[in-house]
Order: C-alpha cells, then sequence, then structure tokens
C-alpha cells in the first residue's frame, strides 16, 4: 500500500539555520508530491508541488523541494528559517494510477526560536 | 471566493450522540475528501468523493458515513458519537487527481465525551 514517511518529528531552530525536513514514500510508479504547511490554529495550506519536469520545486516563503525518484524522496528546504515558519509541515503523495488519493506523512513541527 | 467552507468550527458531543459535518466547495471540484487530524498522526483519509452519487472508504472509514448527492457539498455524518472521534476534521477539494492540488477547509474541532 502506498505510504509516506517524515522521519523529523519535532524539530528545533534558530533563526537562520538552514532547514531540511525528510519525506519518503513507498510506490515505484508515477507520483505527484506535495508539501503542505500548518500554522498554529489554521488549515493546511499548499507550499510547493511536484508534478513533472525539474525536480528541483520551488515553493513560497523561501521554500524548495528535491525529488529523487531513485530515493524515493522529496525533502523539504529553507536555507535560513524565521521566527514566522514555526508551524507544522507535511509531505503528501498522490500515487497516479494506484490509489489516486492524496496520503499525508505524519507531520514534523518545527519551532523556531529567535 | 470562499474555496471550501465547514460548518460548524467548533462542537463538543456526547458519547452516542449522532451529528453532521457540513461541507461545501464553490470550484466545481469533483473530487471531494474527508480528513481526521490526530497529534503526531497527522491526516488520514476518512472517505472521499470522485464526484456526486459516488463515495468510497479511505484509510479509516468506520463510523462514519458520507453522501454526495451535489457536486458542491459533501457531508461527513457521525451516527454514534465515541471519544476516539474526538479530533480535527479537514474537508478538502480538488479538480481532480492527477497534476492537481487539494484545497482545505479551516477544520471542525470535534470532542466527544
Amino acid at each position: 500500500a502506498q505510504s509516506v514517511s517524515q522521519h523529523n518529528h519535532h524539530v528545533i531552530l534558530s533563526e537562520a539555520a538552514s532547514l531540511e525536513l525528510g519525506c519518503n514514500y513507498s510506490y515505484g510508479g508515477t507520483v505527484n508530491l506535495f508539501w503542505y504547511v500548518q500554522y498554529p490554529g489554521q488549515h493546511l495550506q499548499l507550499l510547493l508541488k511536484y508534478f513533472s519536469g525539474d525536480p528541483l520545486v520551488k515553493g513560497i516563503k523561501g521554500f524548495e523541494a528535491e525529488f529523487i525518484k531513485s530515493k524515493f524522496s522529496f525533502n523539504l528546504r529553507k536555507p535560513s528559517v524565521q521566527w514566522s515558519d514555526t508551524a507544522e509541515y507535511f509531505c503528501a503523495v498522490n500515487a497516479l494510477g494506484n490509489t489516486d488519493k492524496l496520503i499525508f506523512g505524519t507531520g514534523t513541527r518545527l519551532q523556531v526560536f529567535p | 471566493n470562499a474555496g471550501v467552507t465547514q460548518t460548524p468550527k467548533f462542537r463538543i458531543l456526547k458519547i452516542g450522540q449522532s451529528m453532521t459535518l457540513q461541507c461545501t466547495q464553490d470550484m466545481n471540484h469533483n473530487y471531494m475528501y474527508w480528513y481526521r487530524q490526530d497529534p503526531g498522526m497527522g491526516l488520514k483519509l476518512i472517505y472521499y468523493s470522485v464526484g456526486a452519487g459516488i463515495t468510497d472508504k479511505g484509510e479509516v472509514p468506520n463510523g462514519y458515513n458520507v453522501s454526495r448527492s451535489t457536486t458542491e457539498d459533501f457531508p461527513l455524518r457521525l451516527e454514534l458519537a465515541a471519544p476516539s472521534q474526538t479530533s480535527v476534521y479537514f474537508c478538502a477539494s480538488s479538480r481532480g487527481t492527477e497534476n492537481t492540488e487539494a484545497f482545505f477547509g479551516q477544520g471542525t474541532r470535534l470532542t466527544v465525551v
């Protein structure tokens, strides 16, 4: 069955530190990949998405992610985090032609201190 | 531009009570989804629908029912509320499955006591 793993459950950083959140999925076919962000008390918002083409995708607020097909990974990165990046981050995968359902990882809680 | 609208935002139910969580979208999306979010568990898919009149089970459907009589509306029904259904519920919609993104509602925080 399709699954998504996020290995970092809770990350604590100081402002200006670099960020990388891991995401791995289990499906050998074509996928659509997403990172969503949930700020405290709010709903999920799309951060970035990969459908096809350039495996390095750029999203809002300086975030980027790289799709590495051979590693079944879609890690999220930001060179310099800000206090306002404090939120929960979810990786999601749609395994095309398999379940065609959007399946989420367990999320990573990011806390950024000034 | 409302997007996906959920009501109510908060609700407290007693064990055994029933209720319907409402979800409506104004983007003419075919696909709609219900997720529940529990701390440390991420989002789990409860039910989804690929169009009016068509629904299917997700990862955690037990204790819930859905219907899709129109493109716009996708209500989620809890028939006999249990404490295990205490959660935050999110409705989402998308144009399709391939190369589309899902849009989420603001969520419904449900507590069963």
